[in-house]
């Protein structure tokens, strides 16, 4: 089974609106990170966000906000204010704690195309 | 710029020749990592260092692929004999202390065998 589901391979949004990215996890571990990766076409993998499995308040870091659902084990991105530099593609990732190297498992991502 | 460097950016290399890239991590960080990602895809891992020592290697690192991390410094990942299965990039990035263990990536070394 994936572990991280995408089910959005691309998604547009008008500049200057919000935009809801989908992002499914499964894990039987109790302690787990859920992150959030933005990669231009230039290819680096850029951190937006992280939650944490025990943190009681959903994430957020100035425009990007992470609709943390434990019990149905989603962690969607929500975007406010769309600009035109935040097409890309965006992935979502797990990190679980009983994984000793800390290693991420990734979706396969999502592209954001914003038109003006 | 303190963040993960990895050069060269861009290899096309001859099936059957070897290839190496280098990491250098962001400074006070002791995990390293490798990942692999193709066209269309999210990244997969390949192997992760704590300080010099390699812990955990994925099956996708066949024995073409060959990591180090003298020092618990720079990394190397070199491929022998590519093939044009080979082609992709490669990322690397690197984890300290701080909330969540974030792990930062490098701009990626992408690979063309032909």
């Amino acid at each position: 089974a994936q572990k991280i589901t995408q089910t959005q391979p691309g998604m547009f949004v008008q500049e200057k609106e919000a935009v809801t990215l989908d992002c499914t996890y499964d894990t039987s571990d109790p302690s787990y990170g859920l992150f959030w990766y933005k990669q231009p076409s230039s290819g680096e993998m850029i951190f937006l966000i992280y939650q944490g499995s025990y943190d009681q308040q959903n994430a957020t870091e100035g425009r990007y906000s992470l609709n943390f659902q434990k019990a149905r084990k989603s962690a969607n991105l929500v975007i406010s204010a769309s600009q035109l530099g935040d097409s890309a593609m965006y992935f979502c990732a797990m990190r679980e704690a009983s994984n000793a190297g800390n290693m991420l498992t990734f979706g396969g991502g999502t592209r954001l195309m914003v038109k003006p | 710029d303190t963040g993960v460097s990895q050069n060269p950016r861009h290899k096309i290399t001859k099936r059957g020749q070897n290839v190496t890239f280098r990491c250098d991590p962001i400074s006070e960080h002791n995990r390293l990592y490798w990942y692999r990602q193709t066209l269309g895809q999210g990244p997969e891992f390949l192997t992760y260092f704590q300080n010099e020592a390699q812990l955990e290697k994925s099956r996708l690192l066949s024995d073409r692929f060959s990591a180090e991390r003298p020092k618990g410094s720079f990394s190397t990942l070199e491929i022998q004999r590519t093939e044009q299965g080979d082609s992709a990039m490669y990322l690397c990035a690197s984890s300290g202390p701080g909330r969540g263990n974030t792990i930062y990536f490098g701009e990626g070394s992408w690979l063309t065998v032909v």
